[in-house]
C-alpha cells in the first residue's frame, strides 16, 4: 500500500509528557498537512508544508506544538507538556501541487492521542 | 474560506439514490466546491469537486446550482459502505488555500 502512513495509530500518555507522531506521505507529494479532529467535529487545520518549508500555521498550534519536515519527505509533529485537551485524532494528509491549484488531499488513518 | 451549511444527518435505504445538499450563499467566483467523506475510523477521502458545471466520476455526481449558491452530492445507489460523514468544502483555487472542514452530514444507510 503506498498511501499516507501514520505512526503510531494509538498513543496513551500522561499529562505533562512529550509525544511525537510521524507521517510518511505518498512518495513525491510535495505538500503535507496536519489536522486535528475531536469527536463529532470535522478535522481542524494545524499546519502545512510545501516541500520542507512550513508555509502556514493555525492559531490552534500553540508553542507546545512543533512540526518539521526536514528533507521534504516524512514529517513529525511533537507536542510538549501534553494536556488533557490535546486528546484528539491527529491526521496527516499529502498532495501533489503543480500547475493547477485544485489538488486532491490524501489522508492517513490518523494517530489517536489520549492524555490521562 | 467561505462557509457552507449542511444538514447534520440523513438516512437512506440501501440501493436507493441519495442527495446530500450543501448551501454556500457567500461563494466567490474563484471558489471550487469540494466534497470529501470520512468512513468510520479512517481519515477523510476525496469524493469530487467542481466549479460551475455538473461533474460525474465513479464515486458520485455533483450538481451545482446555476447561481452556485448551493450544490448537491448525488450517490446513485447507496450501499452500506457509503455510510460516512460527508463534508462540503469551498476552496479558493486562486490561493490554493487549505481545506477548512465543517461538521458535515452523517449519512446512515440501512437495509
Amino acid at each position: 500500500d503506498t498511501g499516507v502512513s501514520q505512526d503510531p495509530r494509538h498513543k496513551i500518555t500522561k499529562r505533562g509528557q512529550n509525544v511525537t507522531f510521524r507521517c510518511d506521505p505518498i512518495s513525491e507529494h510535495n505538500r503535507l498537512y496536519w489536522y486535528r479532529q475531536t469527536l463529532g467535529q470535522g478535522p481542524e487545520f494545524l499546519t502545512y508544508f510545501q516541500n520542507e518549508a512550513q508555509l502556514e500555521k493555525s492559531r490552534l498550534l500553540s508553542d507546545r506544538f512543533s512540526a518539521e519536515r526536514p528533507k521534504g519527505s516524512f514529517s513529525t509533529l511533537e507536542i510538549q507538556r501534553t494536556e488533557q485537551g490535546d486528546s484528539a485524532m491527529y491526521l496527516c494528509a499529502s498532495s501533489l501541487v503543480s500547475g493547477q491549484k485544485n489538488e486532491k488531499l490524501f489522508f492517513g488513518s490518523g494517530t489517536q492521542l489520549s492524555v490521562l | 474560506d467561505a462557509k457552507t451549511t449542511q444538514p447534520n444527518s440523513m438516512e437512506s435505504n440501501e440501493e436507493e439514490p441519495v442527495h446530500l445538499p450543501c448551501n454556500h450563499s457567500t461563494i466567490s467566483g474563484t471558489d471550487y466546491i469540494h466534497w470529501y467523506r470520512q468512513l468510520p475510523s479512517q481519515g477523510p477521502e476525496y469524493v469530487i469537486h467542481g466549479l460551475t458545471s455538473n461533474v460525474n466520476n465513479r464515486m458520485a455526481s455533483l450538481a451545482i446550482a446555476e447561481d452556485r449558491k448551493s450544490s448537491t452530492l448525488i450517490l446513485h445507489r447507496a450501499t452500506l459502505r457509503d455510510a460516512a460523514v460527508y463534508y462540503c468544502i469551498l476552496r479558493d483555487a486562486g490561493t490554493a488555500s487549505k481545506l477548512t472542514f465543517g461538521t458535515g452530514t452523517r449519512l446512515q444507510v440501512t437495509l
